[in-house]
């Protein structure tokens, strides 16, 4: 059965640094992977998403993540985190490209410090 | 830019009372789907609807849920009898079937508060 791990539950960063949040997925084919930012009080929005072809995508908000099969993961990364960053982040993983469902990881909140 | 939106915000209700949860899906899409988050627990899927029917749904989505498309726009969850266990944000989403590879789009979500 598919599965999604975000092994932290809360990091702290100062306004700045460099930014890691860590997925690791379960799934025996290619998945579809993505990450979504979710502020008090709103919906989840999705940050970025991979299907195929390059491992490096690019999303909004300056965020990245990198895709490595090897390593069942798809790690979302920023250069320079901003305060307006704070907010809990989900990992998600779809079978296929058709209308199925979504399985989060229980996501990692972000705390940024000044 | 358009947007999923859900109606009430909160929901506050006693046990054993039938609520309905109220989501107006982006205007062209054609993929609908419910999730729902209890409090310090991943998002968890529980049902999607296409073309007028269930497509899709997990275990929690018993015989106490249903869904309905009432009209050209809403999209509701109804839980019939509620239980405390069913006190969780519910999180409506759409999808547009051209849209790459399964990319859905959610509401801002209702908190139900089952006392």
């Amino acid at each position: 059965a598919q599965s999604v791990t975000q092994p932290d539950i809360h990091i702290t960063v100062s306004e700045g640094a460099s930014l890691e949040l860590r997925c690791n997925y379960s799934y025996g084919a290619t998945p579809y992977l993505f990450w979504y930012v979710q502020s008090p009080g709103q919906g989840l929005q999705l940050l970025l998403k991979y299907f195929s072809g390059d491992t490096l995508v690019q999303g909004i908000k300056g965020f990245e993540a990198e895709f490595k099969r090897s390593q069942s993961s798809f790690n979302l990364r920023k250069p320079s985190v901003h305060w307006s960053d704070a907010a809990e982040y989900f990992c998600a993983v779809g079978r296929d490209r058709a209308g199925t469902a979504l399985i989060f990881g229980k996501g990692t909140t972000l705390s940024v410090s000044s | 830019e358009p947007e999923v939106t859900q109606t009430p915000s909160h929901q506050v209700t006693q046990m054993g009372q039938e609520v309905i949860l109220r989501c107006v899906p982006i205007s062209n899409h054609l993929y609908f789907y419910w999730y729902r988050q209890i409090l310090g627990q991943k998002v968890e899927f529980l049902v999607s609807f296409y073309n007028n029917e269930i497509s899709e749904k997990s275990e929690i989505f018993d015989d106490q849920f249903s869904v309905e498309r009432p009209d050209g726009s809403n999209f509701t969850l109804k839980i019939r009898s509620t239980k405390l266990e069913d006190s969780a944000m519910y999180f409506c989403a759409s999808r547009d079937r051209s849209s790459g590879g399964n990319e859905q789009f959610f509401g801002p979500g209702t908190r139900l508060t089952v006392l």
